[in-house]
C-alpha cells in the first residue's frame, strides 16, 4: 500500500534551517509529481510546492519562494524540502503529498515545523 | 492568483441530513476542483476529483457537481463518521489554492 512518512520537522528559531524529508513505498515513487502542503496550526491548508516526476519543472508559493527548495530522489524513494530563513509564520503541520490526476489522493502523516525563539 | 471561497464556514446537523457545501472560485477553473475530508489531528483524505469523480473507496453517499466558478459537494444522508472539516481545492493552476473549510458539526 502507499506510504508517505515524513521526518526532519522541530524547534529551530527564527532565520534558522530545516531539512524535510519524506519517504515514500508502495508504488513507482518516478511515475509521480509529488507536492508539499502545509496547515499552521488551527488553520486551513496551504500549497507549499510542487516537483514534477523528473524533478525538471518545480513551482512555489509566494509566500515561501526564495527560501525553500524542492527536491527528489528516485532512486531513493525520496522527497526533500530544504527551508532557509524560517519565519514564525511558517510553524505548521507539513505533509508529504503525492499527486494524481490533478489531485493529492495520498498524504502523509505530517511533521510539526516549529518556528520560534 | 485563483482564490476559493467555502460556505458555509461551519455547519450543524443531525445524523441522516442531507448537507451541502458550496465553493466558488475567483475566476473559471473548469472542471478542476476536488474536494477533501480533514478529520482532527489527521491527513486530509480525497473524496471527488474533478469535480465529481468519486476517489475509489469512498462511499457512494458523497457527490460533487459544478464546472467553470460553482461548485458543490452534497452528502446525500450523514453518518457519524462524516462530522470533520471539508476542503475544496482547484488544480487548474498553481498555487493550487484551497478554501477556507467547512467545519460539520453535530446538532
Amino acid at each position: 500500500q502507499v506510504q508517505l512518512v515524513e521526518s526532519g520537522g522541530g524547534l529551530v528559531k527564527p532565520g534558522g534551517s530545516l531539512r524535510l524529508s519524506c519517504a515514500a513505498s508502495g508504488f513507482t515513487f518516478s511515475d509521480y509529481y509529488m507536492s508539499w502542503i502545509r496547515q499552521a496550526p488551527g488553520k486551513g491548508l496551504e500549497w507549499v510546492s510542487y516537483i514534477s516526476s523528473s524533478s525538471s519543472y518545480t513551482n512555489y508559493a509566494d509566500s515561501v519562494k526564495g527560501r525553500f527548495t524542492i527536491s527528489r530522489d528516485n532512486a531513493k524513494n525520496s522527497l526533500y524540502l530544504q527551508m532557509n530563513s524560517l519565519r514564525a509564520e511558517d510553524t505548521a503541520v507539513y505533509y508529504c503529498a503525492r499527486i494524481f490526476d490533478y489531485a493529492v489522493d495520498y498524504w502523509g502523516q505530517g511533521t510539526l515545523v516549529t518556528v520560534s525563539s | 492568483d485563483i482564490q476559493m471561497t467555502q460556505s458555509p464556514s461551519s455547519l450543524s446537523a443531525s445524523v441522516g441530513d442531507r448537507v451541502t457545501i458550496t465553493c466558488r472560485a475567483s475566476q473559471s477553473i473548469s472542471s478542476y476542483l476536488n474536494w477533501y475530508q480533514q478529520k482532527p489531528g489527521k491527513a486530509p483524505k480525497l473524496l471527488i476529483y474533478a469535480a465529481s469523480s468519486l476517489q475509489s473507496g469512498v462511499p457512494s453517499r458523497f457527490s460533487g457537481s459544478g464546472s467553470g466558478t460553482d461548485f458543490t459537494l452534497t452528502i446525500s444522508s450523514l453518518q457519524p463518521e462524516d462530522f470533520a472539516t471539508y476542503y475544496c481545492q482547484q488544480s487548474y493552476s498553481t498555487p493550487g489554492a484551497f478554501g477556507q473549510g467547512t467545519k460539520l458539526e453535530i446538532k
